[in-house]
């Protein structure tokens, strides 16, 4: 299966900065998702990143607090603009798996954001 | 509209069989998945089942799909301390295979030794 490294692991960060989250893919993927888990929530889907077009946002996520970038078919990069303490959670990145049928997905570690 | 319900907490003794429940609201979802979030990691795809199947084994877990009632179930067989973790039920949802992911808030499994 995909493996995702997916970095910073965590990071503390004062408001009003940004953060960019990378993930790394060890094979080429159409689709690759972000996902926010707040404290005690599930996972929420942020946006659908496909390589060479705009990322999908989901509602309630807009691409100038959440800028994605996806330059190619392996990797992609998150970043929580303007941050404020509401952001503190953890980011997910999300690949399906290649040549797997039905389609699994995997997820990377993680980004544990705090926001002081 | 698109919800997954699963209750919050599920406490068992080791060696006892979990069952971890959720309900679904997405009548055209193809597949239905749990994954297992360990504290401090990311996702752990467990095992998956679809929507033509009524039942699904893969070693100590059973899966049990009720497709009238949308009603999805993990069992656990001789629950490990191994085992505790997070569980999430999800499915996907917009255009099948390559659709995204909706996810339960998770049940919080502990197992007392």
């Amino acid at each position: 299966s995909a493996v995702i490294s997916q970095k910073p692991s965590r990071d503390i960060c004062q408001r009003g900065t940004s953060l960019t989250i990378q993930c790394q893919v060890d094979s080429q993927v159409t689709m690759m998702f972000w996902y926010r888990q707040q404290p005690g929530q599930s996972l929420t889907l942020i946006a659908t990143a496909n390589q060479g077009s705009e990322a999908t946002y989901e509602s309630g996520f807009v691409i100038d607090k959440f800028p994605i970038s996806r330059p190619n078919l392996t990797f992609s990069t998150l970043t929580v603009s303007n941050m404020s303490p509401e952001d503190s959670s953890i980011y997910l990145c999300s690949v399906p798996i290649p040549g797997q049928f039905p389609y699994g997905y995997t997820f990377g570690s993680g980004t544990r954001l705090t926001v002081v | 509209g698109e919800d997954v319900e699963q209750s919050l907490f599920l406490s068992v003794r080791e060696g006892d069989s979990s069952v971890i429940n959720c309900t679904y609201t997405d009548s055209s979802s193809t597949y239905l998945y749990w994954y297992k979030q360990e504290p401090g990691a990311g996702l752990q795809l467990l095992t998956y089942i679809f929507s033509n199947m009524d039942m699904k084994q893969d070693q100590r877990l059973t899966v049990l799909l009720n497709k009238k009632d949308k009603h999805l179930s993990l069992r656990i067989a001789d629950t490990q301390t191994g085992d505790s973790a997070i569980y999430f039920c999800a499915e996907i949802v917009r255009g099948g295979s390559q659709g995204n992911l909706i996810f339960g808030k998770g049940t919080k499994l502990s197992v007392k030794p």
